[in-house]
């Protein structure tokens, strides 16, 4: 079954404004971890969150994660153009379960 | 140099063929992976392997057959091409079960 749900499935903002991304999961989770999609191209790891931390930030990037919710948000601050693509959660449950279980992802486009 | 390379990029077949699809990782990594992306950019495990060990099968048709020579070499082979075949087929590799996963640009496969 799925795991993750992002919402919005699209997101349209202007270039300099900040976007919020927000998945949720239905199961425990060891990890938690975004990922960037261009158009065409394969996926990019952006930021790994386990289960024991409440906030991460890399660079412009500001994940939170909420337990008790099985949520996670993702901020990208001060967006440019070249964040337009689509962006994903990504869960593991941890142990020997060998996969990540992906949401549906976020389109975000940037304008100019 | 690329740390997960597949090949081939695009691949258009008619159905009934039998195609592979190869993929390499010069990372060093033990576990390596196959997802598919469905038109609505929709991600699913097929098959990881740990140490060329087959570790999830994740419920897919036995038409689909992976073959790991080694540890940096996961191909997919897959016989008897149906149209539902058609999607995006991505390989990734990560270290270990729940960390950072790096993918390959993926081989677009469309069945005519």
């Amino acid at each position: 079954s799925q795991q993750g749900e992002e919402d919005p499935q699209a997101l349209s903002i202007q270039e300099g404004e900040n976007a919020t991304m927000n998945c949720s999961y239905k199961t425990s989770i060891n990890n938690l971890q975004w990922y960037r999609q261009n158009s065409g191209r394969g996926l990019v790891h952006l930021i790994l969150i386990r289960s024991n931390e409440r906030e991460k930030h890399s660079g412009r990037l500001r994940v939170t994660l909420d337990t008790s919710k099985k949520s996670s948000s993702l901020l990208i601050t001060a967006s440019r153009a070249a964040d337009t693509a689509s962006y994903f959660c990504a869960t593991d449950s941890g142990g020997s379960n060998y996969k990540l279980t992906f949401g549906k992802g976020t389109l975000l486009t940037v304008n100019p | 140099d690329t740390a997960v390379s597949q090949t081939p990029k695009y691949l258009v077949t008619q159905m009934g063929n039998d195609k592979s699809i190869k993929c390499e990782q010069n990372l060093g990594h033990d576990t390596m992976y196959w997802y598919k992306q469905d038109s609505k950019k929709f991600l699913k495990i097929m098959f990881s392997y740990n140490n060329k060990e087959l570790i999830i099968n994740e419920t897919v048709p036995n038409r689909f057959s992976p073959k790991s020579p080694d540890k940096a070499h996961l191909n997919l082979h897959i016989n008897s091409l149906e149209l539902g075949d058609s999607a995006v087929y991505f390989c990734a590799s990560s270290r270990d079960s729940s960390g950072e996963a790096f993918f390959g640009q993926g081989t677009r496969l469309t069945v005519v």
